[in-house]
């Protein structure tokens, strides 16, 4: 099983800072995801990427995959207090009949007003 | 249209029982997979099940169970419970055709279990 670390593991920042939270591998992903899960709830996809090099970009989220396939950021811009959450990467894991995901252990930010 | 719905929300069982939690899927979806959440943790996958069969297996031992009925909805089945089983358990729906850049599951709100 393809290992994903994650950074920092947590983060409380206040509102209107920038942050950036990181997913690594030493193997080659072949696609990545990004989630939120927020407390009670269960992950929320925010975006997939599946090229190397790839920018993606989701109102103040900003989503970058490594040239390598071996890497992944997170970018946040101007954080508000409905940021706040669990952020997960997680690979796409591929077998003949269908796909789950690995997931690494998480970035926990608190963003305070 | 309902998004994935899990019950019971809440559950608290002692060691050495048997649990079994619930999943209906997404409107639409064909395929359900179960997560293991422990605290502090990123989900970790159990298993897969389509057209009723268990396709894919995590790193999970016997067990762990699970069933699919036809209308696609899901059961996950525990024996013998550990005091480690405590976690949040995840389901996922998703849609059996498309490639990787249509790849999406939909996860449920999670049982919250507590194992004493």
């Amino acid at each position: 099983t393809q290992l994903l670390e994650q950074s920092p593991q947590f983060l409380s920042i206040q509102e209107g800072e920038n942050l950036t939270v990181y997913c690594n591998s030493s193997s080659v992903f072949s696609s990545l995801q990004w989630y939120r899960q927020e407390p009670g709830e269960g992950p929320v996809l925010l975006v997939t990427v599946v090229t190397g090099g790839e920018v993606k970009k989701l109102k103040r989220l900003t989503f970058q995959f490594g040239d390598a396939r071996k890497d992944s950021s997170l970018h946040i811009t101007a954080a508000q207090p409905g940021d706040t959450g669990l952020y997960l990467c997680a690979g796409i894991v591929r077998w003949d009949s269908g796909y789950a995901l690995n997931f690494g252990k998480g970035t926990s930010l608190l963003v305070t007003p | 249209d309902a998004g994935v719905t899990q019950s019971p929300t809440h559950l608290i069982k002692t060691r050495g029982q048997q649990v079994t939690l619930r999943c209906s899927p997404k409107s639409g979806h064909d395929t359900v997979s179960w997560y293991q959440q422990a605290l502090g943790q990123g989900p970790q996958f159990i298993f897969q099940y389509y057209e009723e069969e268990e396709r894919q297996r995590g790193n999970f031992p016997d067990r762990f169970s699970g069933h699919q009925f036809p209308n696609y909805s899901s059961e996950l089945n525990v024996n013998a419970l550990l005091l480690g089983d405590s976690a949040l358990y995840l389901c996922a729906s998703s849609i059996q055709t498309g490639g990787i850049p249509f790849f999406s599951q939909y996860f449920g709100p999670g049982t919250r279990l507590t194992v004493t």
